[in-house]
């Protein structure tokens, strides 16, 4: 498997609602990562999982939880959002965090925050 | 402060020519520059990389060459086709981003049939 799985596709959410993105990744990838991304523009770094534990939160507001639970899987809990966070989130994969490695990206999911 | 710059923003080419994208970056410890394709609707996907100790890397029609003296890397197309057509993001590693990735701008490349 030489991929990364995520879910949703799509969201829709009210900025009082609570929802999760999950990713998957079955490489053994040890490094897991969130990226936004807006229409036009290059992805966004937001969160670095290395070996399960956070490493980098690249200032994110608090609305923005990820969790790792496994060396599979990562997930992005979302709660108050605001209209602005409109925007493509991306989960990647890497062999480990120096950041020298091939990023697998998923597909991505496209969040409405009305 | 350490960034990536990526240039030219939009790229119109006829099928059949070469499309040339240039990036530079400020951080001089940089020793990793990928490349992503990234079409409509689509995840970005890797097309090519190059690391420090190598000045140029060719996968068949699609090279990256890197001059570390200059801080500048490129991206050549050539024989460009309709499904070459995307946005392209260069990368390289910064220390200002606690040794991540930082992708460029992009650019947005048109092959005309």
């Amino acid at each position: 498997d030489t991929e990364v799985t995520q879910t949703p596709k799509h969201l829709v959410m009210g900025m009082t609602n609570k929802k999760s993105l999950k990713c998957e990744q079955h490489m053994g990838h040890r490094a897991m990562y969130w990226y936004k991304q807006k229409a036009k523009k290059p992805p966004e770094l937001m969160f670095v999982y290395s070996y399960e534990k956070l490493s980098i939160n690249e200032s994110v507001p608090s609305r923005f939880s990820p969790e790792c639970p496994n060396s599979s899987l990562l997930n992005l809990h979302l709660h108050a959002l605001q209209p602005e966070d409109s925007a493509l989130y991306l989960c990647a994969s890497s062999q480990d965090s120096s950041g020298a490695n091939v990023l697998t990206f998923g597909a991505g999911s496209r969040l409405t925050v009305l | 402060g350490e960034n990536v710059e990526q240039h030219p923003s939009t790229l119109s080419v006829q099928e059949g020519d070469s499309a040339v994208i240039k990036c530079t970056y400020s951080d001089s410890a940089s020793n990793y520059f990928p490349w992503y394709k990234q079409e409509l609707g689509k995840r970005p996907q890797l097309i090519i990389d190059i690391r420090s100790n190598v000045g140029e890397k060719k996968d068949q029609r699609i090279a990256v060459t890197l001059n570390k003296t200059a801080k500048h890397f490129s991206l050549h197309i050539t024989e460009t086709q309709p499904e070459d057509s995307a946005v392209y993001f260069c990368a390289a590693v910064i220390s200002g981003s606690a040794r991540q990735l930082t992708f460029g701008s992009g650019t947005q490349l048109t092959v005309l049939p």
